[in-house]
């Protein structure tokens, strides 16, 4: 059962284009989201979260936008440049009695073509 | 530097053999996380330890799984009796405590497990 879902595993954009990753959920009771970027032998970096509470959260040219109703969030990197070819995941966070879990997708590659 | 740091970088194992692999987390982080990446898969949870509480464990795929947080600080995933199923890479993430506004994790650069 996947809680948290990346519908497209790679994603091609221009340089200069604006790229948009896309990630669903089921679970109408997480309280953050979050979107990593992940190199190849590399762990996972943070990039940009946002409050369930919120619906966009914007940091340079990294936008995350929030859905609640569609249960539906995306990340928008405007404009795209080769450097930001990487593996991108989402990530839903839960409450639990003070304690949190993360849930995440699958990974969208991502690659930014010159 | 001051990132969380992962031990092996790479494991070869042979089938059936017990393995360890270990997480430094960054100083002051109370919550520690191990995650498992498998070929093509997002990543998985694991185990996740949280101060003094006791750990959640309900990632873990089975009982040959188990992990250790000592003194709250570094933590040691085991994997007994390896089967190539097992193969992955293995990730540890730290955060800072649950009261304060930072919630996103750090990672490990991976522990690349291969079983033959």
């Amino acid at each position: 059962d996947q809680q948290v879902k990346q519908n497209s595993p790679s994603l091609s954009v221009q340089e200069g284009r604006i790229s948009i990753l896309n990630c669903d959920y089921t679970n109408s009771m997480f309280d953050y989201f979050l979107w990593y970027k992940k190199y190849p032998a590399e762990g996972p970096t943070f990039l940009i979260s946002i409050s369930s509470i919120k619906d966009k959260n914007e940091d340079g040219r990294f936008t995350v936008f929030l859905n609640k109703s569609a249960k539906h969030l995306s990340l928008h990197i405007v404009p795209s440049q080769p450097g930001d070819s990487a593996v991108y995941f989402c990530a839903a966070r839960s409450t639990t009695s003070g304690t949190y879990k993360y849930i995440f997708g699958t990974g969208t590659r991502l690659k930014v073509l010159a | 530097g001051a990132g969380v740091s992962q031990s092996p970088s790479n494991k070869v194992t042979e089938k059936g053999k017990d393995v360890e692999l270990r997480c430094d987390p960054i100083s002051g982080h109370t919550a520690l996380y191990w995650y498992r990446q498998s070929l093509g898969q997002g990543l998985e949870f694991l185990i996740y330890f949280q101060g003094n509480s006791a750990p959640d464990k309900s990632g873990l795929p089975s009982d040959r799984f188990s992990a250790e947080r000592t003194g709250g600080s570094v933590s040691t995933l085991t994997i007994q009796r390896t089967q190539q199923e097992d193969s992955a890479v293995y990730l540890c993430a730290s955060s800072s405590d649950r009261g304060l506004p930072s919630y996103e994790q750090y990672f490990g650069p991976g522990t690349r497990l291969t079983v033959t």
